[in-house]
């Protein structure tokens, strides 16, 4: 089955120090990337979603300065945490959409703190 | 999207079924109802989806009612593997206006 990458699973920064997520689709061209953010004991909330080759929509309250996303290729997407802050801290999960699967297939998460 | 109503919390014994309960009232003709499922600390899983026939795969089947304003998904046997939150939604599917929306889910607990 379709199967989306998502590097690092886990990792620890300092606070002011930015932090980049992959999320890489192996088996399928991924026109577009969600990614989502959740806080301990909460549902998922959708962050931005992404075109390959388009800017990154934002939902509302999410900073576009502060998370950075970009789909340079039909297989990766990134999301860069910039001058991450503790409040940052939490457990960030991409998902992708290819034209014919039966739904968006998921990564398998990257848990941040920020110290 | 329409918005999905999902009981909190449910138990299931070990090897018996798990029916777990949606309700979409305000579903419109053209959306699907999605079902995924999260193992603790995990990505989200996809389960099943349907439109408005019933449908079965190797994980499960899904009843969606004849006013498609509900929806129940079963886990014929289910297994302490199965323990998860489960998130019924609704949407067309495909693309960037097409995004997944997750309400809180129902917590199944799969007890020995």
């Amino acid at each position: 089955g379709a199967v989306v990458s998502q590097h690092p699973s886990w990792v620890i920064c300092k606070s002011g120090t930015s932090v980049k997520i992959e999320c890489r689709s192996l088996d399928f061209q991924a026109t577009t990337m969600f990614w989502y953010r959740q806080f301990p004991k909460q549902s998922l909330m959708l962050m931005a979603t992404s075109n390959e080759g388009s800017k990154a929509t934002y939902e509302q309250g999410v900073e576009k300065d502060k998370f950075l996303i970009n789909h340079a290729s039909l297989t990766l997407s990134t999301l860069t945490v910039t001058s991450a802050h503790p409040e940052d801290s939490s457990f960030y999960i991409c998902s992708a959409y290819g034209q014919g699967l039966d739904g968006y297939t998921f990564g398998s998460g990257t848990r941040l703190t920020v110290v | 999207d329409a918005k999905t109503t999902q009981p909190t919390s449910m138990d299931c014994a070990e090897g018996r079924a798990a029916n777990l309960p949606c309700n979409h009232s305000t579903i419109s003709g053209n959306e699907y109802v999605y079902w995924y499922r999260q193992i603790h600390s995990q990505g989200p899983q996809y389960i099943i989806h349907g439109l408005k026939n019933n449908e079965t795969n190797e994980m499960a089947s899904l009843i969606i009612t004849e006013d498609r304003k509900s929806s129940t998904l079963i886990l014929p046997h289910a297994t302490l593997r199965d323990t998860a939150v489960y998130y019924c939604i609704v949407t067309n599917y495909g693309g960037a206006t097409n995004k997944l929306i997750f309400g809180t889910g129902t917590l199944l607990a799969v007890q020995p």
